[in-house]
């Protein structure tokens, strides 16, 4: 049965800094890798999504990696933003119309 | 992008009433639909996937008469929590599959269920 973790539950940060979220899963034959952000109270906003077959992905100040040997995942964020202060949740799919697996999530918040 | 609707957005009600919660693909069809359940800080747990004209498949440890999935449309799929009680109060969260080949999943904005 796969299981993701994503340690630590919460991270405070001052703005500006750039920081790594961790998530990692017990099974590697995944299908892909995906960062969500949620916000208080609401749904899920993909922020990158990685095939198998890829080792990272970036969007803007966002960039996620993956090592599926290892079974672990990171999300870079650069130049952090108090806007970025939100759950980051990892989740990790077996094949096309498999489920996905969701972690606990990462509580950010970024200090002015 | 893809846009997936829920409604309503929160509810309150009785317990022993029944509650139906709305999810709808606005701009494009989803044969498969998913519902999850969130409890206050922690992951969103898979309910059931909703396949259209299919009967839904539960994930272990869901009660399938007391969570009804219908997906009766290409775009739209229904969970009613019949006979809710207050352990039932959660954030449901519905998903639809958009595409072939590398299916993408959009998530809806949530639905807050208070039981009191």
């Amino acid at each position: 049965k796969q299981e993701v973790t994503q340690i630590p539950a919460a991270l405070s940060v001052p703005e500006g800094e750039n920081l790594v979220l961790n998530c990692s899963f017990t099974d590697s034959a995944i299908y892909n890798l995906q960062w969500f952000r949620q916000d208080p109270g609401k749904g899920l906003t993909s922020l990158l999504l990685i095939q198998s077959s890829q080792r990272e992905q970036t969007s803007g100040r966002l960039n996620a990696s993956l090592d599926k040997s290892s079974g672990r995942s990171t999300l870079y964020i650069a130049a952090s933003q108090p806007g970025d202060s939100a759950t980051y949740l990892c989740a990790v799919k077996a094949g096309a119309n498999s489920k996905l697996t969701f972690g606990k999530g990462i509580t950010l918040s970024v200090r002015p | 992008g893809a846009v997936v609707s829920q409604h309503p957005s929160w509810v309150i009600c009785k317990s022993g009433t029944s509650v139906k919660i709305e999810c709808r693909s606005l701009d494009f069809q989803a044969t498969t639909m998913f519902w999850y359940r969130q409890f206050p800080k922690q992951s969103l747990m898979l309910m059931a996937t909703s396949n259209e004209g299919s009967k839904a498949t539960y994930e272990q440890g869901v009660e399938k008469d007391k969570f009804l999935i219908n997906h009766a449309s290409l775009t739209l799929s229904t969970l009613t929590v019949t006979s809710a009680h207050p352990e039932d109060s959660s954030f449901y969260i519905c998903s639809a599959l958009r595409g072939e080949g590398h299916r993408t999943q959009y998530f809806g904005p949530g639905t807050r269920l208070t039981v009191l």
